[in-house]
């Protein structure tokens, strides 16, 4: 199953744009990037998910690269409440039941 | 709507006990997931419901068992617990399926449980 390379921590500006990167060099054909945060000690929170088209929601933007095997999520104009952890995540359905979430980007959003 | 809800909110465990850890979603979401999150850690998926009658196990199953109950609800048991089972158990919701089957997970507020 595809695994995912995400930097451990970032920091971002507040009211900048934050760009979070994530590799995932062996994806499948059939998998799904899917991004989620957490913010604190909460259950994790849906952000956005995308095949191999970009793909953009209320949010944040998903950038996939042509070979998809790397993908960026953009929030355009990062808030204090953007602070978490992000979480990139490859899954498809022959191998929905190893959703590890991994360790995820820890993003910190300065004043 | 009252989205994703889990009881006991937190509790505390002697080895070897055992409890029942109740989840129940009011979305009409067909699939239903357990993860543990352990200090520091990302979230581990232990078992996972693709439909109503059906369970499916996740990375970590072992010491759990789990039940559907019906649409609403998904229960994971700890039959004998034991202290490395201490974590943060978190269950979710999703409306997906099929190939989508990881889409938009709703998560509950989590069981913070302690094994001494």
């Amino acid at each position: 199953d595809a695994k995912t390379t995400q930097p451990p921590s970032m920091d971002c500006a507040e009211g900048r744009a934050a760009n979070l990167p994530c590799n995932h060099s062996t994806i499948s054909g059939n998998e799904y990037v899917y991004w989620y945060r957490q913010i604190h000690s909460q259950g994790p929170q849906y952000i956005i998910h995308g095949l191999k088209n970009n793909e953009t929601n209320e949010m944040a933007s998903l950038i996939i690269t042509e070979d998809r095997k790397s993908s960026t999520l953009i929030l355009p104009h990062a808030t204090l409440r953007d602070t978490a952890v992000y979480y990139c995540i490859v899954r498809g359905y022959t191998n929905a039941g190893k959703s590890t979430f991994g360790d995820g980007t820890t993003l910190t959003v300065k004043p | 709507n009252a989205g994703v809800t889990q009881t006991p909110k937190f509790q505390v465990l002697k080895t070897g006990q055992s409890m029942t850890l109740q989840c129940a979603q009011d979305m009409n979401h067909n699939s239903m997931y357990w993860y543990r999150q352990d200090p520091g850690m990302g979230l581990r998926l232990i078992y996972y419901s693709a439909s109503e009658g059906t369970t499916d196990k996740g990375e970590v199953p072992n010491g759990y068992n789990v039940s559907r109950l019906n649409k609403r609800e998904f229960s994971l048991r700890l039959e004998s617990a034991a202290p490395s089972q201490t974590s943060v158990y978190f269950c979710a919701s999703s409306g997906g399926t099929g190939l989508l089957l990881f889409y938009e997970q709703y998560f509950g507020p989590g069981t913070r449980l302690t094994v001494t």
